[in-house]
């Protein structure tokens, strides 16, 4: 299993040029998570999903907009991209910890490699 | 707002030493605990978590964690540092259902042979 895969692993952008990030998962994981990394504030939620064809916003959803079209992947949109959406980029999965007997370990996430984006 | 503070952004220790990396929390629901780690240019592996239980959990690369209640803090221990455990360190806790993570901003742990 490749695990939490993303694609690009760098990228960078003028202001105002748009990209999407893509995330995709073979674990047959329910929940996916788009999160940015900036130095002295850790991982913040940017947008969620629980399911496919469902989608929620984070802790700082301005600027951004996804999609979950398919189970296994979730895609991070930037329409108009700004300096101030210069960070890190990390998707994550987990499997649903509501259902019915879950296991402990499903509210483990599980994280991708990053994806670096410079805006200029 | 909840939140999770990491007091130390960066911690130097000798090799063979032994090492605490500090977590606490705002007040909360019982919370469920995670340590990650992130080595440079690399994503977040999880390092252990409490959910329940015996308060002092263990996980991967020789690191445990105790749980505190009263003081709101689950500190992360190594008794003995090795150079490949350079990296920076994430406390993140779960409050309410639906998985939203809230980390900390991290410490990032040198280590000098």
């Amino acid at each position: 299993n490749a695990g939490v895969t993303q694609t690009p692993k760098f990228r960078v952008l003028k202001t105002g040029q748009s990209m999407t990030l893509l995330c995709a998962q073979d674990m047959n994981h329910e929940y996916m998570y788009w999160y940015r990394q900036d130095p002295g504030m850790g991982l913040r939620l940017i947008h969620y999903s629980v399911g496919e064809g469902t989608t929620a916003k984070g802790e700082v959803p301005d600027g951004y907009n996804v999609s979950r079209l398919k189970k296994q992947n979730f895609l991070l949109g930037l329409e108009s991209a700004a300096p101030s959406q210069t960070s890190v980029y990390f998707c994550a999965s987990s499997r649903n910890p509501g259902l019915a007997g879950a296991a402990i370990s499903s509210y483990e996430q599980y994280f991708g490699p990053g994806t670096r984006l410079t805006v200029t | 707002a909840q939140s999770v503070t990491q007091p130390d952004i960066h911690i130097t220790v000798s090799e063979g030493a032994s090492l605490e990396l500090r977590c606490n929390y705002s007040y909360g629901a019982t919370p469920y605990l995670f340590w990650y780690v992130q080595s440079p240019g690399q994503g977040l592996q999880l390092l252990l978590k409490y959910f329940s239980g015996d308060t002092l959990v263990q996980g991967i690369k020789g690191f445990e964690a105790e749980f505190k209640r009263s003081q709101s803090s689950f500190n992360l221990r190594k008794p003995s540092v090795h150079w490949s455990d350079a990296a920076e360190y994430f406390c993140a806790v779960e409050w309410e259902y639906g998985n939203k993570l809230v980390f900390g901003a991290g410490t990032i742990l040198r280590v000098k042979s």
